[in-house]
This record gives structure tokens, sequence and C-alpha cells, in this order.
């Protein structure tokens, strides 16, 4: 079974402040992690995915598969980034043929 | 290239009615999911097809609910009865590959759907 866990619902920062979401992870075989992005009234999107290794919009995320985790971080935290973040795991164990499976979400809010 | 599209935005029904919601994916991709998403809660997985061929209905409620992607592109979820914890949004998306990979996938608006 695969499950993930975004333990913060909510977490509010003020503009330039660093910030971290977390997230963690269940899983037997080897994951792809994603992290997807809501906006106000906009669809949900995948802002960055930890086998291309990039900075989206100055956020990073780095696999740790000893600790399970896959953190999302950025050092100096804008107004525009406050949405709601969803952690996902896409795996195959099992024949799942790849589905992805999403934790909650943690609504980040930015305040000026 | 235009998005996935969904219809209708939104939906209030009695329970015990039905109801159907539909998706046109992105041209071309040949995966699709139907995701219910409760308040408060991340998207959850109802329904993956491949072209016209479900490759995974695990957490599809089949005696109530029903899917189906005649000709491999556009697809409806159908809801009959609805319950009151059939309250949610329904999320079509669609993705470029096959299910051996892991691709991005392209969500539309979503249905929100209301059963008073």
């Amino acid at each position: 079974a695969q499950r993930v866990t975004q333990p913060e619902k909510l977490l509010s920062v003020f503009k330039g402040a660093p910030v971290e979401l977390k997230c963690n992870y269940s899983y037997s075989g080897s994951p792809e992690l994603f992290w997807y992005v809501q906006y106000s009234r906009q669809r949900l999107q995948l802002l960055l995915r930890h086998i291309s290794r990039e900075s989206i919009k100055g956020f990073t995320a780095d696999l740790n598969k000893g600790e399970t985790s896959f953190h999302l971080k950025k050092p100096f935290a804008q107004e525009e980034d406050s949405a709601m973040y969803y952690c996902a795991l896409s795996g195959n164990s099992g024949g799942s043929n790849y589905k992805l499976t999403f934790g909650k979400g943690t609504l980040l809010t930015v305040n000026p | 290239e235009a998005g996935v599209a969904q219809s209708p935005r939104y939906k209030i029904i009695e329970k015990r009615q039905s109801v159907a919601f539909w998706c046109n994916p992105i041209s071309g991709h040949a995966t699709l999911y139907w995701y219910q998403q409760i308040l408060g809660q991340g998207p959850k997985l109802l329904i993956q097809f491949q072209n016209n061929g479900v490759v995974d209905d695990s957490q599809l409620p089949k005696d109530r609910f029903s899917a189906e992607r005649l000709k491999g592109v556009d697809s409806t979820l159908k809801i009959q009865p609805a319950k009151l914890e059939d309250s949610a949004v329904y999320l079509c998306a669609s993705s470029p590959r096959g299910q051996s990979f892991s691709y991005e996938q392209y969500f539309g608006p979503g249905t929100r759907l209301t059963v008073t």
C-alpha cells in the first residue's frame, strides 16, 4: 500500500522568510514523488517532481529514502506562493499501475 | 493547447437522484483519470483509463458509480443513486503516455457536487 502524510494542514509565514512544507511517505518499492499546487481559483498543476531535480519558482525538494520524506523548501517566500500544496506518490507495487496517491494538502499563506 | 474540459462546473442534487459528469481530455492523451476530492482531503483516484480500457478501478464504489470512455477520448462518470457522502469535487485529469510510467497529469477545473 502507498500512503502520503502531510502533517501540517496550515502553514503561515511572512514574506521573505524560509518555508518548508513537510511530506512523508510509505511505500515498499521505489517511489516517484511529486508536488502539485493549486492557486486560488486555478486548477491543480504540477510544481515539481523528484526525478527532474529542478528548482521551480524557487522551490526545491529532495527525496530522502532513509527518512522516507520529500519536503518542499523555498529560502525566501513570496506572497504569490500562497496556495494549497499537495505531495503525491506514484508507484507500481502490487500492480497498482503507477497510480498517484495524494496527501491531504498544506495550505500555505505568505503574509506581507 | 486547450486544457482538460469538464462539465458541469457545479451540480446540486437530492440524495437518491442520479448525476453524470463529462470530461474531455487534452487531445492525444491516452490516459484519463477520475478523482474524488472530499473537502479537506487530497484527490483520491476513482478510475484510470488507458485509451478506452480500464486499468484501475479498485477504489470506485461500483454499486453506485460507473464510468466509461467509449472511443478513447472523452469520458463520463455517473453516480446512481447519490448519497450525502458523495458531496465532493470530481476532478478529471489526463496524461500523454501509458500506464507504465508516471507522467505529469493535467487536471480539469473539477465539478463540485452537492448532495442534499
